[in-house]
């Protein structure tokens, strides 16, 4: 069965550090891969996705970039944390044929 | 593109009643639309989906039903306990797959 494990589940950074956080994939092979975030109380902002090795799109402009080294492993990286930052982290995978499953999500705070 | 818009934002019901849940969506391509439970702190998980060749779904006190011809699908809770206490997300899969998400719904389920 496919699992998703997504590392580490809470983190405090101070605000000009980088940041990698990192999500692996098992059970799949060439899965869609997403990074979204979330404020609190709010909803899923989607990121960047990747429908293969090297191949990341990014949907908002921002202080974040992905990366996708292998088939089932996608990176977000940042090299100088801002504080609007902070949020909940989640990864996702999924396949064309179903719907999509979340890691177990990143609590960032940047203080 | 496909814009997905969920209604109501937050929903408080009596334990034991019915709770319903409504999301409209622009893209008539768009072929699946699943509905996803995110409990405090968590990951959001999937709870029932539906695909377009299908009106009405059930999973014992879940269902969700699409309205094709009107491009609106809705999340129905029937006997509502109080682990059902969560924000709830609808989605729909756009021309590439990948999913369109609503702003969520907070359903408070009142003792």
């Amino acid at each position: 069965s496919q699992t998703i494990h997504q590392w580490p589940a809470t983190l405090v950074q101070p605000v000009g550090s980088p940041l990698s956080l990192e999500c692996t994939v098992e059970g799949t092979s060439n899965p869609n891969l997403y990074w979204y975030r979330q404020a609190a109380g709010r909803g899923l902002q989607l990121l960047f996705y990747s429908v293969g090795i090297g191949q990341i799109s990014s949907e908002v402009p921002q202080n974040l970039s992905a990366s996708r080294p292998q088939d089932r492993q996608f990176i977000l990286s940042s090299k100088k944390l801002l504080l609007s930052d902070s949020g909940f982290y989640l990864c996702a995978w999924s396949s064309y044929d179903y719907g999509y499953t979340f890691g177990s999500g990143t609590r960032l705070t940047v203080v | 593109g496909e814009n997905v818009e969920q209604h109501p934002s937050t929903l408080s019901v009596q334990e034991g009643d019915s709770a319903v849940i409504k999301c409209t969506y622009s893209d008539s391509a768009s072929n699946y639309f699943p509905w996803y439970k995110q409990e405090l702190g968590k990951r959001p998980q999937l709870i029932i989906d539906i695909r377009s060749n299908v009106g009405e779904k059930k999973d014992q006190r879940i269902a969700v039903t699409l309205n094709k011809t009107a491009k609106h699908f809705s999340l129905h809770i029937t006997e509502t306990q109080p682990e059902d206490s969560a924000v709830y997300f609808c989605a729909a899969s756009d021309s590439n797959y990948q999913l369109i998400w609503g702003a969520g719904t907070k359903l408070i389920i009142k003792p």
